[in-house]
């Protein structure tokens, strides 16, 4: 059983474009992010979520938004993809007080926009 | 702002070679750390992590990591490595945000 799942595994689409990424988890856990892995390999982190209420939002473009329907999902929809959003999208979620203790992650989506 | 630097980003190591991958972080408070391994074609997961207490953690396959508080590092460790902990590896930080803030990674290969 996968415990966080994200779909799809790769994404190639044009600029300009709209795309989204789903992301579930079956742990029962409270809080959701988005992380993002740029080429040079550092992961930022995007957006937490806890309980559906938003509780990090990080210097990200309004382009970008994230849709929690209940707390075992939270989607990515990105609008007006730009050649500098290539990268890969880590979705991870946390059973956690007033930190993570332990992240678990998604397999990661490879973003990639021509 | 907190942030996580990992100074070695490619490490290229024969079996039974003993390794040591830095991290330092800049923070002045309590953090808690951690590092993440990720294998080829694997999830990111957890290898070990620091909370409080006695600062030389153990996790798993081996590896080790020395929290010294003074010098802002927490370097990971394993006496002897194996062709198959070829992997990323991620030092990661926590200072009471609802995240971990991450380094850029260090690409291990151990050469059979």
């Amino acid at each position: 059983d996968t415990a966080v799942s994200q779909t799809p595994k790769y994404l190639v689409t044009q600029m300009g474009n709209d795309k989204s990424i789903k992301c579930e988890q079956n742990l029962g856990h409270d809080t959701m992010y988005w992380y993002k892995q740029d080429s040079k390999k550092f992961l930022k982190i995007m957006f937490s979520y806890n309980n559906k209420e938003l509780i990090i939002n990080e210097t990200v473009p309004n382009r970008f938004s994230p849709k929690s329907p209940d707390k075992a999902h939270l989607n990515l929809h990105i609008n007006s993809l730009e050649l500098g959003d290539s990268a890969v999208y880590f979705c991870a979620s946390s059973q956690d007080g007033t930190g993570p203790e332990k992240l678990f992650f998604g397999s990661g989506t490879q973003l990639s926009v021509l | 702002a907190q942030s996580v630097s990992q100074h070695n980003h490619h490490v290229i190591l024969s079996e039974a070679a003993s390794l040591e991958l830095g991290c330092n972080y800049s923070y002045g408070g309590t953090v808690n750390l951690f590092w993440y391994v990720q294998y080829p074609g694997q999830h990111l997961q957890l290898l070990l992590k620091y909370f409080s207490g006695d600062p030389l953690v153990k996790g798993i396959k081996g590896f080790e990591a020395e929290f010294i508080k003074s010098k802002f590092s927490f370097n990971l460790r394993k006496p002897s490595v194996q062709w198959s902990d070829t992997a990323e590896y991620f030092c990661a930080v926590n200072t009471g945000r609802r995240a971990l803030t991450f380094g850029s990674g260090t690409r291990l290969q151990v050469q059979p």
